[in-house]
């Protein structure tokens, strides 16, 4: 079965700081990469995804995320950071062979960014 | 109303209670979804529905009962749970079951089991 490893539980950093979150799965073929994000007292919402093509994905609000195949690998990066990012952010994977379809998340990462 | 909506937001119940939790979408989606959100533990998806039929279940005991009577409404009913069964419970719903559709989430119900 697929997995998918957030290696951050809980991440403190101050505005204007880069962000990268770490996200690795383990599944061998072809696979279906997103990022969510829930805000305090939202929904969980979709930041970026990836499906082909540029492994570069650009998502809302300025994040990034870079598909490393070899690595398996699918990192959230934000250049500068803003107090309004403080979230939960949580990486998952959908495998598209197999019986491991289905959409498999990672344990999470809370972000707090300090003013 | 739009997006995905879930009532009750929060539920307090007895290991020996019936209680059921809605939810509802407003997005024309054909695909439903339950998850369980544990403290410090990824979300665990329960069940799938995809025009109504469902086509996923995740080995959930079976004092989890799901329902879906069409595409916009989707019911988990409960029964006997346990104290581990405390959770948030979220509900989402796509276009489709396909992996690379993006799944929209409701707002969730808190439940707490005595």
């Amino acid at each position: 079965a697929q997995s998918v490893s957030q290696h951050n539980h809980h991440v403190i950093l101050s505005e204007a700081a880069s962000l990268e979150l770490g996200c690795n799965y383990s599944y061998g073929g072809t696979v279906n990469l997103f990022w969510y994000v829930q805000y305090p007292g939202q929904h969980l919402q979709l930041l970026l995804k990836y499906f082909s093509g540029d492994p570069l994905v650009k998502g809302i609000k300025g994040f990034e995320a870079e598909f490393i195949k070899s690595k398996f690998s699918f990192n959230l990066r934000k250049p500068s950071l803003q107090w309004s990012d403080t979230a939960e952010y949580f990486c998952a994977v959908n495998a598209l062979s197999g019986s491991a379809r289905q959409l498999t998340f990672g344990s999470g990462t809370q972000l707090t960014v300090l003013p | 109303e739009t997006g995905v909506t879930q009532t009750p937001r929060h539920l307090v119940m007895g290991m020996t209670n019936k209680k059921s939790l809605k939810c509802e979408q407003h997005l024309g989606h054909n695909a439903m979804y339950w998850y369980k959100q544990s403290a410090k533990k990824p979300l665990e998806l329960m069940f799938v529905y995809n025009f109504k039929e469902q086509t996923e279940n995740n080995s959930v005991p079976s004092r989890f009962s799901p329902e879906c009577p069409n595409s916009s409404h989707l019911f988990l009913h409960l029964h006997t749970l346990q104290p581990e069964d405390s959770a948030l419970y979220l509900c989402a719903s796509s276009q489709g079951a396909a992996s690379y559709n993006e799944q929209f989430f409701g707002p969730g119900t808190r439940l707490t089991v005595l």
